[in-house]
């Protein structure tokens, strides 16, 4: 089993629809979870954290089950300026810095 | 404030030659980061820099790759021989625990291809 799996996607969705992205990771002593965006041939962007009660940026709502070992991220109203790759990370334990990314699941908003 | 820089962008080299990028971190940011990014795929750690020491270098193809970080802020990775499988997005990345969930901060990329 991979450390961090993603949905393979791509989601091809029409403007104004509710997307949502699952991520399942392997290591049970994971402390932190991300949700990046990549833009084409762009960076990763740290698009939000999430937090073991759940937590919402505007339209954009992260959970965290830590029982089933998964995250997800909810965009609800898409938006053309959404399309993009979302790549799920995970910082493996407390005093390490470094993050494990999923392969990531591309996003076409379609007008 | 100014993100952190990468040079080259872009790199076409052919299989077994040298090759060598350039990373200057966040102002201030003591960790440093390598990230290798395949098409299709998310970025992989290679290795990991506090201040000039070492702290992950477990994914790093130690035959082939080095990096290093004399002076604790600019970073160079060096690929010596470069193989066909080398070709990727070379990522770096910085971050302070001063800032909020120590966010990594990425740089734009180096673009190897190898031929």
């Amino acid at each position: 089993r991979k450390e961090v799996e993603q949905d393979p996607g791509p989601f091809n969705v029409p403007e104004g629809a509710t997307v949502a992205f699952n991520c399942t990771y392997s290591n049970s002593a994971s402390q932190s979870f991300f949700w990046y965006r990549q833009d084409c041939r762009k960076e990763p962007k740290l698009l939000m954290s999430v937090y073991s009660s759940g937590n919402e940026d505007g339209r954009f709502t992260a959970q965290l089950n830590r029982a089933s070992q998964y995250i997800s991220l909810l965009i609800r109203d898409s938006k053309l300026s959404d399309s993009a790759t979302y790549l799920c990370a995970v910082r493996p334990g407390a005093g390490s810095y470094q993050l494990t990314f999923g392969k990531g699941t591309k996003l076409s908003v379609i007008p | 404030e100014a993100g952190v820089a990468q040079s080259p962008r872009y790199k076409i080299i052919e299989k077994r030659q040298s090759v060598a990028f350039w990373c200057n971190p966040i102002s201030g940011h003591a960790t440093l980061y390598w990230y290798q990014q395949i098409l299709g795929q998310g970025p992989k750690l290679l290795i990991q820099f506090q201040n000039n020491g070492v702290v992950d270098d477990s994914q790093l193809p130690k035959d082939r790759f080095s990096a290093e970080r004399l002076k604790g802020v600019d970073s160079t990775l060096k690929i010596q021989p470069a193989k066909l499988e080398d070709s990727a997005v070379y990522l770096c990345a910085s971050s302070t625990r001063l800032s909020r969930n120590n966010e990594q901060f990425f740089g734009p990329g180096t673009r190897l291809t190898v031929l």
